[in-house]
């Protein structure tokens, strides 16, 4: 695939369990923040996110926790689908004033839903 | 996919020749990037663009360079391929600079591999 699946962590789950994904940041001045999905052989493909001022958000079976004191992020799936097997990363705002070039990327995890 | 078109989806060169990977966008959207990604790399900044014939660069630019000359078009050109230039490129596009509360939307990428 065109993923980074090679190097990444895994993370294998049952199907119709709930998955939990962690990410730890590097700024504490991040203000915004991203959760993405990547399939093999496509492109990043949103699936939430989050502000500082916040430390929850939901979607649909979807979670994010931000934990700004130990800068930990987390991307909850409820009752997990064979369609959510792929990999996941998450992305923060570290420029502080905009910019594209203040997004960094975290390397991902890969998540296996087994049936 | 969020009207994002990369062309073409799969290329093979040779070192030393020039290359150009073509983005389409339908959406209308002010800000375009490129990104490249690489085994055990998250996804890095090549170069972005906040309008036509407005461009910076990213992270790692050097041996790319970039032109918008419309709003729905942004062309990332390899003037002399390198080996190290094998990658899957992806183009995003934002309604407002990426990372400022706005999530980047990514095509399906372009494979490029460099004999």
């Amino acid at each position: 695939g065109e993923n980074v699946g090679l190097h990444l962590p895994t993370l294998s789950v049952q199907e119709g369990d709930n998955s939990i994904i962690n990410c730890a940041y590097s700024n504490s001045a991040s203000d915004y923040f991203i959760w993405y999905k990547q399939e093999s052989g496509k492109g990043p493909q949103f699936i939430i996110d989050i502000r500082s001022n916040m430390d929850k958000r939901q979607g649909q079976r979807v979670t994010v926790l931000l934990n700004k004191t130990v800068k930990h992020l987390s991307l909850q799936i409820a009752a997990t689908q064979p369609g959510d097997s792929a990999v996941y990363f998450c992305a923060e705002n570290i420029g502080g004033g905009g910019g594209a070039d203040g997004l960094t990327f975290g390397k991902g995890t890969h998540l296996i839903i087994q049936p | 996919d969020a009207g994002i078109t990369q062309s073409p989806r799969h290329k093979v060169t040779e070192t030393g020749t020039p290359v150009t990977l073509r983005c389409h966008q339908t959406e209308n959207h002010r800000y375009m990037y490129w990104y490249r990604q690489d085994p055990g790399h998250g996804l890095r900044l090549i170069h972005y663009s906040y309008g036509v014939k407005d461009t910076d660069k990213g992270e790692v630019s050097d041996g790319y360079s970039v032109s918008r000359s419309k709003t729905e078009d942004f062309l990332l050109t390899l003037e002399s391929a390198t080996s190290s230039q094998t990658s899957v490129y992806f183009c995003a596009i934002s309604e407002r600079a990426g990372g400022t509360n706005s999530p980047l939307h990514f095509g399906n990428g372009t494979r490029l591999t460099v004999t």
